[in-house]
């Protein structure tokens, strides 16, 4: 059965201090793995990733997918408050349509001043 | 506003009763899904649209859980003889393809006393 596991599930640190989530995508026919941010209710579009090596970044915000290992990173440099929330993973499940996405439980994220 | 959109945005009903629960999709997209979610869990897969039909309903719980999307745009999830398992925030996104990022909205949260 596909899966998708997120670690740590919780996380504290200190405004400046740098994070490392960790995203393990088990899965017999690799497409895609997505990030997302959810603060409160709506889950926030963060990245997609389907090559191998290959470094997205969005301003303190980067991530990278080992695909051989179904292995994905997300970091988090110089962090605010403001990046106080769940961070989701979640890829598309085996044998359904591109759309059925099967998401972790989450990072929750807690960034103190 | 050009996000998607869900309403109501709360929801409380008594067991037994038939809640419908709304999604506007963001314009053009031909995609549409919902999602649940519970307390600490990440969103739960339930059913996807391609245009008008149903392309994937596999999430479905049960058959008291229906959806529709008449033409193609606006879409609501009906749920019937409600139970307090039900209670959960049931969440909408939408995507310009099947292939494509998601992006959610606020979703519902339906609590059945």
């Amino acid at each position: 059965e596909d899966k998708v596991v997120q670690s740590p599930l919780s996380l504290v640190v200190h405004e400046g201090d740098t994070v490392t989530l960790n995203c393990s995508y088990e899965v017999t026919n690799f497409r895609s793995l997505l990030w997302y941010k959810q603060e409160k209710k709506a889950p926030t579009f963060l990245f997609m990733l389907t090559s191998s090596g290959i470094e997205k970044k969005s301003g303190r915000l980067s991530s990278i997918l080992d695909k051989k290992e179904l292995f994905s990173i997300l970091n988090i440099t110089a962090t605010q408050t403001g990046d106080s929330a769940v961070y989701l993973c979640a890829g598309p499940h085996y044998g359904g349509s591109q759309g059925n996405l099967i998401f972790g439980k989450g990072t929750k994220l807690s960034v103190k001043p | 506003g050009a996000g998607v959109s869900q309403t109501p945005s709360n929801k409380v009903t008594e067991k037994g009763k038939y809640v419908e629960l709304r999604c506007d999709p963001i314009s053009g997209h031909t995609a549409l899904y919902w999602y649940r979610q519970s307390l600490g869990q990440g969103p739960e897969f339930l059913i996807y649209f391609q245009g008008t039909g149903a392309a994937d309903d596999s999430g479905l719980p049960n058959d008291r859980f229906f959806a529709v999307r008449p033409e193609g745009s606006v879409s609501t999830l009906k749920i019937q003889r409600t139970e307090r398992g039900d209670s959960a925030v049931y969440l909408c996104a939408s995507s310009s393809g099947q292939r494509s990022e998601q992006y959610f909205g606020p979703g519902t949260r339906l609590t059945v006393t």
